[in-house]
Formats: C-alpha cells, structure tokens, sequence
C-alpha cells in the first residue's frame, strides 16, 4: 500500500493568514491526489482533485500543487469557516490511501 | 441536488453484523462507483472499498476481506454496505462516497455518515 504522510499534524493559525500543508507519498503517484477538509462531526468535502483542480463551488483561496509524490495544499487568506482537519489522499491505486489528518486550528 | 443519503444509526452486540444504506439521487447512480470510507473515534479516515455501481464488480480492502460485502439495487439507486463479525474496534462513522469521473476525480459526493456502535 502507498503510504501518505502529512505535515504538519496540526497548526494554529489567524484569520487572514496564508498556511501550507504537506502530503508525501512513499512512491511517485503521478498527480493522483486529491485534498479533503473535514469538520467535527461532518462528511469531508472534496476541494482539491488531480492534486491542482479546484472542485466545482470550492473557494480560489484553496491551491493545490505538486506532483511526483509531494503536493501541497495551500489556503491564501484563511477565513473563520477554514478551521477544520484537512487530508490528503491518493488515488494512483488501490488501497486509495488517506495522509493522517492536519488539523488546523484558531491561534 | 445530488446527495447520498444514509440509513440511521445501528448499535450492534460483538459478533453480530451491520448493514448500511446509502441512496443516491439527483444523478444516474449507474454513472460513477460508490466507496465506503470508515472513521473510528478520534482517528482519520480509512478506505473499506468500492462497488462499481454499472456492473457490481467490487474491491475490498485486505483488512475487510471474508467480513465485508458491497451491493447495489440499481432499481433503488441504493448502495449498501454489511460488514460481519463485528468487534468494539469496528465502532465507527461510516461514509459512502461517489466517485467524480473515476479514480482521479476523488470522491466527490459524500453520504451524511452512519454511526455504527458496536457494544456488548
């Protein structure tokens, strides 16, 4: 199984601030990846497929990057409704594999 | 609008089994797979497997293999989901989950999540 690795597995950040996250694979996944935000509680949300494509209704603010087997996800400008867990997942083959959560929280 | 609906919560004895429902609706269900993904307490998020929803071909984690099975009712537009033998450790929110345009689109549509609580 290909193993997703995140960093950090938690941040405190402001509102207003510009946050990046980490996603590594342990073997190159092409640009099989994908970004999930979750609430407490709640259904995760695709944001971010193809490791760049923003999700139909997803804010601009939400950028993905990478490829190969490291991505990033990046929010420019972090709004109050942002605090949340967010994953990463691969979809290069099965097992599709989930990073193991960043949550980030209010500073 | 598109939407996965899920049956309500089940509270299980050990060794007893689970069957979750998952209703689509505001699509052709036969257009895009179903995957269930699975959330202990407190822990992230763990693929189960897939059902192809156009022709019932599954594929099951190795962890849930013998215990898990997958169906669809394309009559309904229902996917289901029944695991067997269930122990404390499969206390879980369980979500299904449809697959955008395939495995590179991610899981695009997700259900409202069932809590499954297995206890003696």
């Amino acid at each position: 199984d290909i193993q997703m690795t995140q960093s950090p597995s938690s941040l405190s950040a402001s509102v207003g601030d510009r946050l990046t996250i980490t996603c590594r694979a342990s073997q190159s996944i092409s640009n099989f990846l994908n970004w999930y935000q979750q609430k407490p509680g709640k259904a995760p949300k695709l944001l971010i497929f193809g490791a760049s494509s923003l999700q139909s209704g997803v804010p601009s603010r939400f950028i993905g990057s990478g490829s190969g087997s490291d991505f990033t996800l990046t929010i420019s400008g972090l709004q109050p409704e942002d605090f949340a867990t967010y994953y990463c997942q691969q979809t290069y083959n099965t097992p599709p594999t989930f990073g193991q959560g960043t949550k980030v929280d209010i500073k | 609008q598109v939407q996965l609906v899920q049956s309500g919560a089940e509270v299980k004895k050990p060794g007893a089994s689970v069957k979750v429902s998952c209703k689509a609706s505001g699509y052709t269900f036969t257009n895009h797979g179903i995957s269930w993904v699975r959330q202990a307490p407190g822990q992230g998020l763990e693929w189960m497997g897939w059902i192809s929803t156009h022709n019932g071909n599954t594929n099951y984690a190795q962890k849930f293999q013998g215990r898990v099975t997958m169906t669809t009712d394309t009559s309904t537009s229902t996917a289901y989901m029944e695991l067997r033998s269930l122990t404390s450790d499969d206390t879980a929110l369980y979500f299904c989950a449809r697959l955008g345009g395939g495995w590179y689109h991610g899981m695009d549509v997700w259900g409202q999540g069932t809590t499954v609580i297995v206890s003696s």
